[in-house]
């Protein structure tokens, strides 16, 4: 059973314009979590995280957004550039139960696409 | 240059075959993972080391073997290789827990 969600494989975007890449996930304990950005024949590559205690976290272009109550997060990448295209991974952990170690659940990932 | 370095890049081999995939780090990182990425699966844990001689299984870990005599290497190894094991391997590390992950660039497996 799927904890993390990325419900778009793809998505579309105009150079200039918003890019929101979505993620839901159904583990409550969840309380960390990150986004990634793959090129390809490249490994992942850390882009931003947000802990659960924040609902908005930004840095430059990008501002990830957290819902717990929905247990829904976002990536608004503003604005959006060709160099952006790439596959993105959302990610999620549970720091502080212990346990897990902070292993990261993966989601299956939306390609994105910024047309010139 | 620092950083976490997998290989080789490709490699080809054949069912029933033994195969080590290398992985090599430089920041001196307590915890190393390996992922295994397949269309339609995203990124998936195969096995994670807390340091050096402490590893554990993820959530794929059948037929797949680790290793961890030195902090800064974290070897995967594929005793006997099946179809559906090709796939792109993924080494990576990180330091504390709040720290977050650094992956490597990866080696793509296919098994004939």
């Amino acid at each position: 059973d799927q904890q993390v969600k990325q419900n778009s494989p793809s998505l579309s975007v105009q150079e200039g314009r918003i890019s929101i890449l979505n993620c839901d996930y159904t583990n409550s304990m969840f309380d960390y979590f990150l986004w990634y950005k793959k090129y390809p024949a490249e490994g992942p590559t850390f882009l931003i995280s947000i802990s659960s205690i924040k609902d908005k976290n930004e840095d430059g272009r990008f501002t990830v957004f957290l819902n717990k109550s929905a247990k829904h997060l976002s990536l608004h990448i503003v604005p959006s550039q060709p160099g952006d295209s790439a596959v993105y991974f959302c990610a999620a952990t549970e720091f502080s139960y212990g346990g897990s170690q902070g292993n990261l659940i993966f989601g299956k990932g939306t390609k994105l696409s910024v047309k010139p | 240059d620092a950083g976490i370095t997998q290989s080789p890049r490709y490699k080809i081999t054949e069912t029933g075959r033994q195969v080590t995939l290398m992985c090599h780090q430089t920041w001196s990182h307590s915890y190393m993972f390996w992922y295994r990425q397949d269309l339609g699966h995203g990124l998936r844990l195969i096995y994670y080391s807390a340091a050096a001689d402490i590893t554990d299984k993820g959530e794929v870990p059948d037929g797949y073997v680790v290793s961890r005599s030195k902090t800064e290497n974290f070897p995967l190894t594929l005793e006997s290789a099946t179809r559906s094991q090709t796939s792109v391997y993924f080494c990576a590390s990180r330091g504390g827990v709040s720290q977050p992950q650094h992956f490597g660039d990866g080696t793509r497996l296919s098994i004939l």
